[in-house]
């Protein structure tokens, strides 16, 4: 079965600092990988995706991610914090099983803090 | 275009108790996701519908839970009787399509409380 290890509960930094979230992941094949945000009292929001295109995937509002095969990493960037990054922050693998209908599991996710 | 749509927001009940949870998708998207999010942790797959049938629901709590998607658009997820560890945010989720890769879009959620 797949599955993912966010490797830290909570990340402060300040802002205009650069944004590391931790991600490690399990799977028996090429995986589809996934970073959400959640703002909040709002639904979650799709970041940016890794579907075995570029390992250097670019999403919204500045971040960024890169599958690294040999590290089973897929680690989330951004290179300046900003107040409204403050959120939580999912990475989470696809699961296609044996319908062939996809699931999503998700990892117990990162909350990150930005201080002025 | 409107987004997934849930409602209540909010619920408190006492355990024992019956609770319901209405989620309608984004227009014209075939399959719709139940999720539990307990505090603290991350979204755990409840059912997933293609359409008006269940692709899955191997994760559902059959003894307790149920849920349908009986026009193939809107659904209801229902709990009775409701346990103390059933607090949690029960997301909607809802895509284009089921099979493979496709973006799933969330719904606000509905926070239960069970007292």
């Amino acid at each position: 079965a797949q599955s993912v290890t966010q490797l830290d509960s909570h990340v402060s930094v300040s802002e205009g600092t650069p944004v590391l979230l931790r991600c490690n992941y399990s799977s028996s094949y090429s995986p589809s990988l996934f970073w959400y945000v959640q703002h909040p009292n709002k639904g979650l929001q799709l970041l940016l995706k890794y579907t075995s295109a570029a390992t250097l995937v670019k999403g919204i509002n500045g971040f960024e991610a890169e599958f690294k095969k040999s590290e089973t990493s897929f680690h989330l960037t951004k290179p300046s914090a900003h107040m409204s990054d403050a959120a939580e922050y999912f990475c989470v693998v696809s699961d296609l099983g044996g319908t062939g209908f996809q699931k999503l599991v998700f990892g117990t996710g990162t909350r990150l803090l930005v201080s002025p | 275009e409107a987004g997934v749509a849930q409602s209540p927001r909010y619920k408190i009940i006492e355990k024992r108790q019956s609770v319901a949870f209405w989620c309608n998708p984004i227009s014209g998207h075939a399959t719709l996701y139940w999720y539990q999010q307990i505090l603290g942790q991350g979204p755990k797959l409840l059912i997933q519908f293609q359409n008006n049938g269940v692709v899955d629901d191997s994760q559902l709590p059959k003894d307790r839970f149920s849920a349908e998607r009986l026009k193939g658009v809107d659904s209801t997820l229902k709990i009775q009787p409701a346990k103390l560890e059933d607090s949690a945010v029960y997301l909607c989720a809802s895509s284009s399509q089921g099979l493979g890769y496709n973006e799933q879009f969330f719904g606000p959620g509905t926070r239960l409380t069970v007292l």
